[in-house]
């Protein structure tokens, strides 16, 4: 039993290039979403979804796109990546109803 | 928009018992969460508070006050190891939603000298 798996663990991209960021999980929750931490700013929510097919945006989600056609994938795509995007991402799921997450291990990216 | 307070940085000693302030004003409350975060690692859950009053789980407790928007938790017994950053997050109902977002504080970092 995994978890929710985020990969890679590590990215470094050169401004304007795009990736995605993959997350999944095991655990049969609906509710998945991504956050991104900065020092001193705590975790935002940049988009969630509450299933397949269903998405809708956080605090920030501009600069990044998301999909979910299965209830295990949600993946995060930066469609071309800029400084302001150098952060930590973490994949969080949720059960029904959204009550206690349970984060990946996170995704440090930095962007040049 | 939702406004989650708690101070940046705490010190104490090992054994000693520390308090971690979390205030709020959130829409559509609907419970409170901590979480412990060590540096470089992801969130793990603590405690949770959904109704007013004390939870207790070992050597930490959470405790809630809805008409005050407040919260604390409480380490007691302080170890080397709760060493980490301590996070509040208020989970908040949209209105004839049963989906509940979470919204996070900005952490408070505890370091514990022996």
């Amino acid at each position: 039993n995994a978890g929710v798996t985020q990969t890679p663990k590590f990215q470094v991209l050169k401004t304007g290039q795009s990736m995605t960021l993959q997350c999944a999980q095991d655990m049969n929750h609906e509710y998945m979403s991504w956050y991104r931490q900065d020092p001193g700013m705590g975790l935002r929510l940049i988009h969630y979804s509450v299933g397949a097919g269903i998405t809708d945006q956080g605090e920030v989600p501009n600069g990044y796109n998301v999909s979910r056609s299965t209830t295990e994938d949600f993946p995060l795509r930066l469609l071309s990546a800029a400084p302001s995007q150098t952060s930590v991402y973490f994949c969080a799921t949720q059960p029904r109803g959204g009550g206690l997450a349970f984060f990946g291990q996170g995704t440090r990216l930095t962007v040049v | 928009g939702q406004n989650i307070d708690q101070p940046t940085e705490m010190t104490a000693t090992e054994g000693a018992i520390v308090q971690i302030n979390c205030t709020y004003q959130t829409s559509g409350f609907n419970g409170l969460f901590w979480y412990q975060q060590h540096a470089g690692e992801a969130p793990t859950f603590l405690s949770y508070n959904v109704l007013d009053g004390l939870e207790e789980k070992g050597r930490f407790s959470s405790f809630l006050s809805r008409s005050k928007g407040y919260s604390y938790l409480l380490l007691k017994e302080l170890q080397m190891k709760d060493s980490a950053s301590y996070l509040c997050a208020v989970r908040v109902l949209d209105r004839g939603s049963t989906l509940g977002r979470l919204y996070f504080g900005r952490g408070t970092q505890l370091t514990v000298w022996p």
